[in-house]
């Protein structure tokens, strides 16, 4: 399975955007790039998930490379409530999570 | 409609002792999968179960075994329990015939401490 890799952690202003970078350069042509978050030891929660064409909805926007071995999360606005741990992963069967990225929102 | 729900929340064990997860999916969901997430890591596949079977499992010892009923309930088993054992147990659930597409729901956990 592809391996993901992510930033341990970002800061963002509240009211600007948040953009998580993550590598998945082993990823395979049919499968999709997916974006969970955990707030605080609950369970995650889906955000946004792609093959190769740009997707946005009422949460996020995500955006592929061309190339497929890289993608960029981004919370348009984000706000105090998206502090959280995100996690970027290939091939939601059998889903392997890495250490994700801790998001950090600041006032 | 529920969403996927785990029980019990939170319990104690000690080592060497058995302890016994359970899984409702969420409605319409027949595939379940269980994830065992240690403090300041991410989730960790144990295994995944479809039509009572056994699917897939990841890199867990055989003291951790599960089971799907009629219903796609799951429980999850631990034997022999470790304190390396204590974790938060997260279940989630998969929409049929979405194959490797599809999202994963997830429950709110069950936090197990092994003393």
């Amino acid at each position: 399975d592809a391996k993901t890799t992510q930033p341990p952690s970002m800061d963002c202003a509240e009211g600007r955007a948040a953009n998580l970078p993550c590598n998945h350069s082993t990823i395979s042509g049919n499968e999709y790039v997916y974006w969970y978050r955990q707030i605080h030891s609950q369970g995650p929660q889906y955000i946004i998930h792609g093959l190769k064409n740009n997707e946005t909805n009422e949460m996020a926007s995500l955006i592929i490379t061309e190339d497929r071995k890289s993608s960029t999360l981004i919370l348009p606005h984000a706000t105090l409530r998206d502090t959280a741990v995100y996690y970027c992963i290939v091939r939601v069967e059998f889903a392997r999570f890495g250490a994700g990225t801790r998001l950090t929102v600041k006032p | 409609d529920a969403g996927v729900t785990q029980s019990p929340t939170h319990l104690i064990k000690t080592r060497g002792q058995q302890v016994t997860l359970r899984c409702s999916p969420k409605s319409g969901h027949d595939t379940v999968s269980w994830y065992q997430q240690a403090l300041g890591q991410g989730p960790q596949f144990i295994f995944q179960y479809y039509e009572e079977e056994e699917r897939q499992r990841g890199n867990f010892p055989d003291r951790f075994s599960g089971h799907q009923f009629p219903n796609y309930s799951s429980e999850l088993n631990v034997n022999a329990l470790l304190l390396g054992d204590s974790a938060l147990y997260l279940c989630a659930s998969k929409n049929p015939g979405q194959g490797d597409t599809g999202e994963l729901f997830f429950g709110e956990g069950s936090r197990l401490t092994v003393l």
